[in-house]
């Protein structure tokens, strides 16, 4: 079945710093990819996502591209902020159930002032 | 208001009691799921429902139940809850039919502690 392998954290990086997230994946066929962030006592929401190769998704300074030939589809910000601080989450539906979605351990991301 | 809701938010209960976690909707998808987030573990299947008469086990659903009381209402239960289904729940949902087929919105989620 379809799988996701995500960079471990936690993450530790200053105000203005160029972050990566590394996450690859195992699937049929060629489902989208998502990330989803989750900040400080909410619920996961969805950061951006990309539905066929070479798809580029964006949001809040974020970006994902949807690489087939590596399986891979790792988040970059050029420059993280204090609130950017969160946990993110890379993810993929199921295989065998459809469309429910198949999350990668999580990644957490402190940022410092 | 919020689109999909949760209730309780934080709940403590003790092993072998009977628990149902309620998750209500207004976005009017026809498909919701449960989740559990544990440490280190991200988040995993319990349970998923395509519509009312469509409910299916997740990845890890020994222990737990699920209804599906109308379009809007998932609940799901612990029979005899057990210290390690200790963690954060969280209820989603999607929509087969819109632009966003695959995306998922999720809940705030509740904090259930099994002691």
């Amino acid at each position: 079945g379809n799988s996701v392998t995500q960079m471990e954290g936690p993450v530790t990086l200053s105000e203005e710093a160029f972050l990566t997230i590394n996450c690859t994946y195992t699937a049929t066929g060629y489902p989208s990819l998502f990330w989803y962030v989750q900040y400080p006592g909410e619920g996961l929401q969805l950061l951006l996502k990309a539905t066929k190769a070479d798809d580029k998704g964006s949001n809040k300074g974020f970006e994902a591209t949807y690489r087939k030939e590596t399986t891979s589809f790792h988040l970059e910000k050029g420059s993280v902020q204090v609130s950017d601080s969160a946990v993110y989450f890379c993810a993929l539906p199921s295989h065998q159930a459809g469309t429910a979605l198949i999350f990668g351990k999580g990644t957490t991301l402190s940022v410092s002032s | 208001d919020a689109d999909v809701t949760q209730t309780p938010r934080n709940r403590i209960t003790k092993t072998g009691k009977r628990i149902m976690l309620e998750c209500s909707q207004t976005k009017g998808h026809d498909r919701m799921y449960w989740y559990r987030q544990d440490p280190g573990l991200g988040l995993r299947l319990i349970y998923y429902s395509f519509d009312v008469k469509d409910i299916n086990k997740g990845e890890i659903s020994d222990g737990y139940s699920v209804s599906r009381q109308a379009q809007a209402k998932f609940s799901l239960s612990l029979e005899s809850a057990i210290p390690n289904q200790t963690a954060l729940y969280f209820c989603a949902t999607s929509d087969p039919t819109g632009a966003s087929t695959d995306t998922q919105y999720f809940g705030p989620g509740t904090r259930l502690t099994v002691l």
